[in-house]
């Protein structure tokens, strides 16, 4: 069974340009999450998604980021403009969503992002 | 609100050392608390499990103790090997109100095993 999978896997861009992420999530999973990870720290959310919906965007800086899953599959996010700061990686992870708020969450390998 | 505190890192250990890694919670509630690991150039990864007071996860020769009066679920492994060399994350997810299905880290132990 395919794991989860985000391109691009590195990407490095100029402040202030525009970026995007995207996800596809395993088969099947109906709940779908971005976390960011800063250097030397764990990941925190930053949106979570239900089929469509996006139920908790409530750590998204929404000035500058966005995010979109159009039809409850795969899953775009997106920053414009970038700023030095958001030099990090960006995680995506889904889980099966019919079992409770503690089920397993599966893990994407990351996106690394490196303003200039 | 929620928060996870591991101990500091980075650790070193010699093969077939024995391994803790201290991780204490606070939360409201009874949250279920997990650990996660992430092998070089890999995503994270579950590891093990618990979901109330005084339960066992265990994985691959890694367990963990739900305590609730100490609010802690530290990371023990009798003998580790180099194969486990990692950053290891506690994390917890507490199922009330804004925080349901949002995990919570902490920051992260890597762990160096030597032959």
């Amino acid at each position: 069974e395919a794991g989860v999978v985000q391109s691009p896997r590195y990407k490095i861009i100029e402040k202030k340009q525009p970026v995007a992420f995207w996800c596809n999530p395993i088969s099947g999973h109906n709940t779908l999450y971005w976390y960011l990870q800063n250097l030397g720290q764990g990941p925190e959310l930053l949106i979570r998604y239900e089929n469509e919906e996006a139920v908790d965007d409530s750590q998204l800086p929404k000035d500058r980021f966005s995010a979109e899953r159009l039809k409850g599959v795969d899953s775009t996010l997106k920053i414009q403009p970038a700023e030095l700061g958001d030099s990090a990686v960006y995680l995506c992870a889904s889980s099966l969503g019919i079992a409770g708020a503690d089920e397993t969450q599966y893990f994407g390998p990351g996106t690394r992002l490196l303003v200039l | 609100g929620n928060s996870v505190t591991q101990m500091e890192g980075p650790v070193t250990l010699s093969e077939e050392a024995f391994l803790t890694i201290n991780c204490t919670y606070t939360a409201t509630g009874y949250p279920s608390l997990f650990w996660y690991v992430q092998y070089p150039g890999e995503g994270l990864q579950l590891l093990l499990k618990a979901t109330k007071a005084d339960d066992k996860g265990s994985n691959k020769g890694f367990e963990a103790t739900y305590r609730k009066e100490t609010t802690s679920f530290h990371l023990e492994k009798g003998s580790v090997q180099v194969s486990d060399s990692a950053v290891y994350f506690c994390a917890l997810i507490n199922a009330g109100g804004t925080s349901y299905g949002k995990l919570t880290f902490g920051q992260g132990t890597i762990l160096t095993v030597h032959p």
